[in-house]
């Protein structure tokens, strides 16, 4: 199994622009999380989905932030209009059934 | 509303040395605990993962308990290793959704 797949494993972006985050999970897994980390904060759950549908967003920090789940396979978090504060590593998971599997990640940085 | 805390946030010991690293949360209605670690620049690894029906579990040099009541769990570290230097972090599921709460991590430094 090839583990949770992230990409791109790298953004820099300007403040303003759309930036797209990608992660495919393990196969076979019904949960998905997207986290996000940094220095300050730490690891924050941003948004889970149990079998394709949202369960809990209330870690999403604004409206500017979107993800989606259209299938078992796929996953996207979109951020649009990207500020600096955003700059931090995303980190998707996915969960069988109680053990969370991690991504390698994606560093994103807004210039 | 669910919060874990890692007590101490940095940890500096000696190669050789057995070590204990804290996780303390509030709510003491959770289903499973999950240790992880996490080197520089890197994601997170499974380390132990223990049900709340359990009181321990171990792989290797690893032994992770739990006493729910108390709203505690240690992770013990048997003959450390510089290799062992990393992040740990904790992560508790609990609440009506299974939401995963995570620590804030020991950053741990095993000198040779």
């Amino acid at each position: 199994d090839a583990g949770v797949i992230q990409s791109p494993r790298h953004e820099v972006t300007e403040m303003g622009q759309e930036v797209t985050l990608r992660c495919k999970p393990i196969s076979g897994h019904n949960s998905l999380f997207w986290y996000r980390q940094t220095m300050m904060r730490g690891l924050e759950l941003l948004i889970y989905f149990n079998n394709n549908v949202p369960i809990d967003d209330s870690g999403m920090p604004e409206d500017r932030f979107s993800a989606k789940m259209p299938n078992a396979s796929f996953s996207t978090l979109k951020i649009q209009p990207s500020e600096p504060r955003d700059s931090a590593v995303y980190f998707c998971a996915s969960r069988r059934v109680d053990e969370q599997f991690f991504g390698p990640g994606t560093r994103l940085t807004v210039l | 509303k669910q919060e874990v805390t890692q007590i101490p946030a940095a940890l500096s010991v000696p190669e050789g040395e057995n070590l204990v690293l804290n996780c303390s949360f509030t709510d003491s209605a959770i289903y499973n605990l999950q240790w992880f670690r996490q080197d520089p620049g890197k994601g997170l690894t499974s380390l132990l993962l223990i049900q709340s029906s359990q009181r321990e579990q171990t792989s290797g040099r690893l032994n992770a308990s739990l006493d729910k009541s108390s709203g505690r769990s240690t992770l013990y570290i048997a003959a450390s290793q510089p290799g062992d230097s990393a992040t740990y972090l904790c992560a508790v599921t609990s609440g009506g959704y299974q939401k995963v709460t995570f620590g804030t991590g020991t950053k741990l430094q095993v000198i040779p």
